[in-house]
């Protein structure tokens, strides 16, 4: 089993839906949780850290279930540009990143 | 302000070649990490340098070797390439290792035949 697993996507929504992410991990050392985006052929970049009281970024909201080993991502209002690859991430404070194999998103007109 | 740069951006080289990938960083991160990116497999950790004169080894460490030659470049070598290590690689920068944001360089496309 992965130590970190995603929703195998792709995931097509018309604009202005609303879409949720879901991500579990293994290890319940884990202490640090983040989502980032991946456009095609780019880099990752870091769409916003989770905190386990859950926190919202505009049209962004993440949620932490450390009881279920469960995070999750909802895309409010969707537009265009949200179309990316949804990459779940976790870490083991002194130890190294793990990436889950991300959920593709494709946001339609 | 440049971040995490990454040399080269394409490479195509033939199975048994060597050839060393370049990355600095110019935000005075502590941490450094190479990873490699295969279609359906998300990123896979190669190795990590979490301070100037520290290494170890991640996921997938066989057929590579790092060096951390300072606080801002650290490079990954392979030795002897193989089909196998056709991937895309990114170098990445952190401030203090797991609790913070990775920053990511704009990736090298490496293609082996």
């Amino acid at each position: 089993r992965k130590e970190v697993e995603q929703d195998p996507g792709p995931f097509n929504v018309p604009e202005g839906a609303t879409v949720a992410f879901n991500c579990t991990y293994s290890n319940s050392a884990s202490q640090s949780f983040f989502w980032y985006r991946q456009d095609c052929r780019k880099e990752p970049k870091l769409l916003m850290s989770v905190y386990s009281s859950g926190n919202e970024d505009g049209r962004f909201t993440a949620q932490l279930n450390r009881a279920s080993q469960y995070i999750s991502l909802l895309i409010r209002d969707s537009k265009l540009s949200d179309s990316a690859t949804y990459l779940c991430v976790v870490n083991r404070y002194g130890q190294n990143f793990v990436f889950g194999p991300g959920t593709r998103l494709s946001v339609l007109p | 302000n440049a971040g995490v740069t990454q040399t080269p951006k394409f490479q195509v080289l033939k199975t048994g070649q060597s050839m060393t990938l370049q990355c600095a960083q110019d935000m005075n991160h502590n941490s450094m990490y190479w990873y490699r990116q295969d279609p359906g497999m998300g990123l896979r950790l190669i190795y990590y340098s979490a301070s100037e004169g520290t290494t170890d080894k991640g996921e997938v460490p066989n057929g590579y070797n790092v060096s951390r030659l300072n606080k801002r470049e650290f490079s990954l070598r392979l030795e002897s390439a193989a089909p196998s290590q056709t991937s895309v690689y990114f170098c990445a920068s952190s401030d203090t290792g797991g609790a913070s944001e990775q920053y990511f360089g704009p990736g090298t496309r490496l293609t082996v035949t």
